[in-house]
């Protein structure tokens, strides 16, 4: 199956930072989804974003499919912004079935 | 966006118990469901998959006899976890998409279920 690596593994930021998570893959996709799973466990929605870039405030995203990869970037770190984001992607043939990523632990302090 | 809901939050129950989980699709239809489980300091890992109006698939590992799927309705899938052991206490989340072509949709997902088997 596909593999998913996300990068770096633990971020810590002071707020107002910058920062950017990576997320590479082993093979085409027709759909990849970043994620952010509060501290309650809840997974909100951040982006479907299978290729092309999209913004929406302070976070963008960018998947360059050709070259499998994807990167969420976070500008003027807040507290709220801690958690641990996923990245996830389907190829045309596994149906919608998501394949999640590691994670990446992100802490943004005061 | 849409919504989904899961039900109940958080269950404690004693070894040897069956417990049952739904997930609600609120606002649309949904056709498939996935259920995933987490465990602590761990990314999701899909268990199955749930079909309305047929049987569920499931992944390799899963035991499907221990891990029962109905999908009775476009709107709710329940997975009940039968004769529940403490290796079993996880967090089980489901997401659902909206209709249309499945692969490409956006899934949105349930604010999960902590299981505590004693």
């Amino acid at each position: 199956g596909i593999q998913v690596e996300q990068s770096p593994p633990d971020l810590i930021l002071q707020e107002g930072a910058n920062s950017t998570l990576r997320c590479n893959f082993s093979d085409s996709v027709n759909n990849l989804q970043w994620f952010h799973q509060n501290p309650w466990g809840q997974l909100i929605n951040l982006f479907y974003i299978p290729s092309g870039t999209k913004q929406n405030g302070r976070l963008s995203a960018t998947t360059v499919a050709t070259e499998r990869y994807s990167l969420l970037y976070i500008s003027s770190s807040q507290t709220t912004d801690s958690g641990v984001y996923f990245c996830a992607v389907a190829t045309t043939d596994s149906w919608g079935k998501l394949q999640f990523g590691a994670g990446t632990q992100v802490v943004v302090t005061p | 966006g849409a919504v989904v809901s899961q039900h109940p939050s958080r269950v404690i129950c004693k070894s040897g118990t069956s417990v049952k989980i739904e997930c609600r699709s609120l606002d649309f239809q949904a056709t498939t469901m996935f259920w995933y489980r987490q465990f602590p300091k761990q990314s999701l890992m899909l268990m199955a998959t749930s079909n309305e109006g047929s049987k569920a698939t499931y992944e390799q590992g899963v035991e499907k006899d221990k891990f029962l799927i109905n999908h009775a309705s476009l709107t709710l899938s329940t997975l009940t976890v039968t004769s529940a052991h403490p290796e079993d206490s996880s967090f089980y989340i489901c997401s659902a998409s909206e209709p249309g072509q499945i692969s490409t949709d956006t899934q949105y997902f349930g604010p999960g279920t902590r299981l505590t088997v004693l």
